[in-house]
């Protein structure tokens, strides 16, 4: 079945530091998302990006479907960037995740 | 106003016990998802459904039922609930492969 691997696990940053996470996918896809978990657990969708790059403010999305692969940059870090990121591959309507990058941005 | 809703937004239940979660959206989706998700990973998907009276089995539906009885419902049944079952649920709506989240339920099975 469909695998998605996201990279870092974990990372930690100072604010104002850049960041780069990534997301692999085991087999062929549609298109990917990106979400972010607030601390207290509700999901944020980021972007919807079946190929490309998209941007919205300090966030960037690239996804290169023949590499099955994604990424979100997040550029100058703010404290409230805290969380965890989630990316999710859609394959026929279905939508499977990765375990997440948890992110702490520290002062 | 929120799209995809979810209640109850907590519960405790029993082992042994019945419990139904209900997921409402207004974005007049046809197809509704329902997922667990559990500490440090991400979400798995228990069923969905591809209109009203259809419902699919996702990943790990053991244990659960659903029920589609309208386009704006989709609900989620333990029968027998179990503190295996103790997670944070998510219900989503979506077609054309974007998928639009509600708030989470967080249910706890003692």
């Amino acid at each position: 079945g469909q695998q998605v691997q996201q990279s870092p696990a974990s990372l930690v940053l100072q604010e104002g530091e850049n960041a780069e996470l990534q997301c692999n996918f085991s087999t062929s896809l549609n298109s990917m998302q990106w979400f972010y978990q607030r601390p207290e657990g509700s999901l944020v969708s980021l972007f919807y990006n079946p190929s490309g790059t998209k941007q919205s403010g300090r966030l960037t999305s690239t996804t290169v479907i023949k590499e099955r692969r994604s990424s979100l940059h997040i550029s100058s870090s703010q404290i409230t960037d805290s969380g965890t990121y989630l990316c999710a591959m859609e394959d026929n309507n279905r939508i499977f995740f990765g375990d997440g990058t948890q992110l702490v941005v520290k002062p | 106003e929120a799209a995809v809703t979810q209640s109850p937004r907590n519960k405790v239940a029993v082992t042994g016990g019945k419990v139904t979660l209900s997921c409402n959206q207004t974005n007049n989706h046809n197809n509704m998802y329902w997922y667990r998700q559990d500490t440090g990973h991400g979400l798995r998907l228990i069923h969905y459904s591809y209109g009203a009276g259809s419902t699919e089995k996702g990943d790990i539906p053991d244990g659960y039922k659903a029920s589609r009885p309208s386009q704006e419902n989709f609900s989620l049944i333990l029968e027998l609930a179990t503190p295996s079952q103790t997670s944070v649920y998510f219900c989503a709506s979506g077609d054309s492969g974007q998928q639009f989240f509600g708030p989470g339920t967080r249910l706890t099975v003692l």
